[in-house]
């Protein structure tokens, strides 16, 4: 079965900080992966994926994920945060094993950033 | 275009008690599903749906029961609450089911005493 852990549980930055989150994935398949980014007071919507292809990948609002597949990680970076970034990020997986989607989330990370 | 719909919003039970949160989508998705959000233990899925008549079970579906008669609509169900089912729900639909971005609903918190 897929499992995702994500190590940081809650990060406080201050506005232009690098943010850096990690996310790792134990399945030993092929795998589609996902950030998903949840503002406050408002519902899970899709931050960026990796599905196949450059392992970097860009969403939307200046993030970016690197699909490492030798360190099973998906880890999203932003070189610089905004007061406006602060929810909680949820990492993805799903196995790509040509069944039916059962997407796992991890615990998630706040991220504060502070003025 | 509303996207994906839940009610209610708030909703507090007895234990024992039976309810419904229902859940519809206006994208023709093909896919939908329901979460349950647990501090610490992020979302789980309790059961999902390839289509019309068509469901199946995902990580924790105990306790929960749901059905799916029309593409638009997929109800979970609650037959006799329990305080292990305090939680935020979400429901989440996707185009295909398989390897499509999830769209989320705005949750319904549930409390059970």
């Amino acid at each position: 079965a897929q499992s995702v852990s994500q190590h940081n549980h809650h990060v406080i930055l201050s506005e232009a900080a690098s943010l850096e989150l990690g996310c790792n994935y134990s399945y030993g398949g092929t795998v589609n992966l996902f950030w998903y980014v949840q503002y406050p007071g408002q519902h899970l919507q899709l931050l960026l994926k990796y599905f196949s292809g450059d392992p970097l990948v860009k969403g939307i609002k200046g993030f970016e994920a690197e699909f490492i597949k030798s360190k099973f990680s998906f880890n999203l970076r932003k070189p610089s945060v905004q007061w406006s970034d602060t929810a909680e990020y949820f990492c993805a997986v799903n196995a790509n094993s040509g069944g039916y989607q059962k997407v796992t989330f991890g615990i998630g990370t706040k991220l504060q950033v502070i003025p | 275009n509303a996207g994906v719909t839940q009610t209610p919003k708030f909703q507090v039970l007895k234990t024992g008690q039976s309810m419904t949160l229902q859940c519809a989508q206006d994208m023709n998705h093909e896919y939908m599903s329901w979460y349950r959000q647990d501090p610490g233990m992020g979302l789980r899925l309790i059961h999902y749906s390839v289509g019309a008549g068509i469901t199946d079970q995902g990580e924790v579906p105990n306790g929960y029961n749901v059905s799916r008669s029309t593409t638009e609509d997929f109800p979970l169900r609650l037959l006799s609450a329990a305080p292990s089912q305090t939680s935020v729900y979400f429901c989440a639909s996707s185009l295909t089911p398989y390897n499509s971005p999830l769209h989320f609903g705005n949750g319904t918190r549930l409390t059970v005493t």
